[in-house]
Order: structure tokens, then sequence, then C-alpha cells
């Protein structure tokens, strides 16, 4: 079976702070993870992906990830938020036949 | 460049009331999915389809029907509406099996 965990309902950061919001697979085949985000009243985007190769890849808007095969960890960073981050952000696996499962959502509040 | 749309955007029903959601696609992609989406819970598979003529079920397919005739269509069918199907719907189309969903903006369904 495969699930994605997403420890954090909340964060709230300050405009110009770093970011990191956390995400853990259990996945038994070599994982294709996803990180989205989603405005109010939108549907998904895609921020980034991983499916092999270099273990740090770049996404949009700034947003880069990490992928940890030791710590099925999968976590989403930006180095400065800007007040238009605000945002619930998913991280998500992909299994064959472009199944997604996703985790339950992170939901990020930058305060100026 | 409309990508994947979905209709209606908001929808009531009655308890035991039939509707279909529609999705569609322009872009040619082979693999198309149905998600819901409730609060606290993230995005759960409903419906999802390899090809035309192909479906299968997700991590949550009772109460619901799909079918897929064509490469663009992949309606979801609600046979006897309940409460608990008060829902955000979201569909999704991709071009390749491990490849990234491309989303529509969702259809909100109250079902009193």
């Amino acid at each position: 079976a495969q699930s994605v965990t997403q420890p954090d309902i909340h964060i709230t950061v300050s405009e110009g702070a770093s970011l990191e919001l956390r995400c853990n697979y259990s996945y038994g085949a070599t994982p294709y993870l996803f990180w989205y985000v989603q405005s109010p009243g939108q549907g998904l985007q895609l921020l980034l992906k991983y499916f092999s190769g270099d273990t740090l890849v770049q996404g949009i808007k700034g947003f880069e990830a990490e992928f940890k095969r030791s710590q099925s960890s999968f976590n989403l960073r930006k180095p400065s938020v800007h007040w238009s981050d605000a945002a619930e952000y998913f991280c998500a696996v992909g299994r064959r036949g472009n199944q997604f499962y996703f985790g339950t959502g992170t939901s990020l509040t930058v305060i100026p | 460049n409309a990508g994947v749309t979905q209709t209606p955007k908001f929808q009531v029903l009655k308890t035991g009331q039939s509707m279909t959601l529609q999705c569609a696609q322009d872009m040619n992609h082979e693999y198309m999915s149905w998600y819901r989406q409730d609060p606290g819970m993230g995005l759960r598979l409903i419906h999802y389809s390899v090809g035309a003529g192909i479906t299968d079920q997700g991590e949550v397919p009772n109460g619901y029907n799909v079918s897929r005739s064509t490469t663009e269509d992949f309606p979801l069918r609600l046979l006897s509406a309940a409460p608990s199907q008060t829902s955000v719907y979201f569909c999704a189309s991709g071009f390749d099996s491990y490849q990234p969903q491309h989303f529509g903006d969702g259809t909100r369904l109250s079902i009193l």
C-alpha cells in the first residue's frame, strides 16, 4: 500500500522568511513524487516533480524539494516566502496508470 | 488553451437525485482521473481511466460510476446522491503513466 503523510496541517511564516513543508511517503517501489499548490477556489498547479537522479529538484516560483530515500521524505522548501505564496500545498505519489495519492495538505499563511 | 474543463462549477442536489459531472480535456491525454476533496482529507481518487474504453476504481469508488467513450471526455455519475457525497470534485488528465496531472477548476457539489 502507498500513502503520503503531511504532518503539518497549518504553518504560518513571515514574509521574507524561509519555508519548509514536510512530506513523508510509504511506497514499495521507486517513488514518483510531486508537489502541487492550490489557491482558494482553484484547481491544483504542479510545483515540481521527482522521478529519479538528482535528489534536489527545482520547481516553479522559486520552490525546491529534496528527496531523501533513507528518511522516506520529500520536503518542499523556499528561501524567502512572498505573500502570494499563501495557499494549500499537497504532496503526492504517482503510481502506474497515472494514479495519484495525495497527502492531506498543509495550509500556509504568510504574515506581513 | 482550455486544458481540463469541468462543468458545472456549482451544483445543489437533493438526496436521491442523480447527476453527471462533466470533464473534458483538449490535450489528447490518455489518462484521466476523478478526485474528491474534503476538508482535512486531501484529494482521494474515485475512478481513473488509462484510455478510451478502460476505467478502473480508485480509493473511494462507491456511489460513483464512470465511462470513457472518447479520449476527450470522462464524465462522473452519481446514481443516487447522498449527503456524504457533498464535496469538491476535481478531474485531472495526464499524458503518460507517471507524468504530472493537469487539473480542472473543480465542481462544488452540495447534497441536501
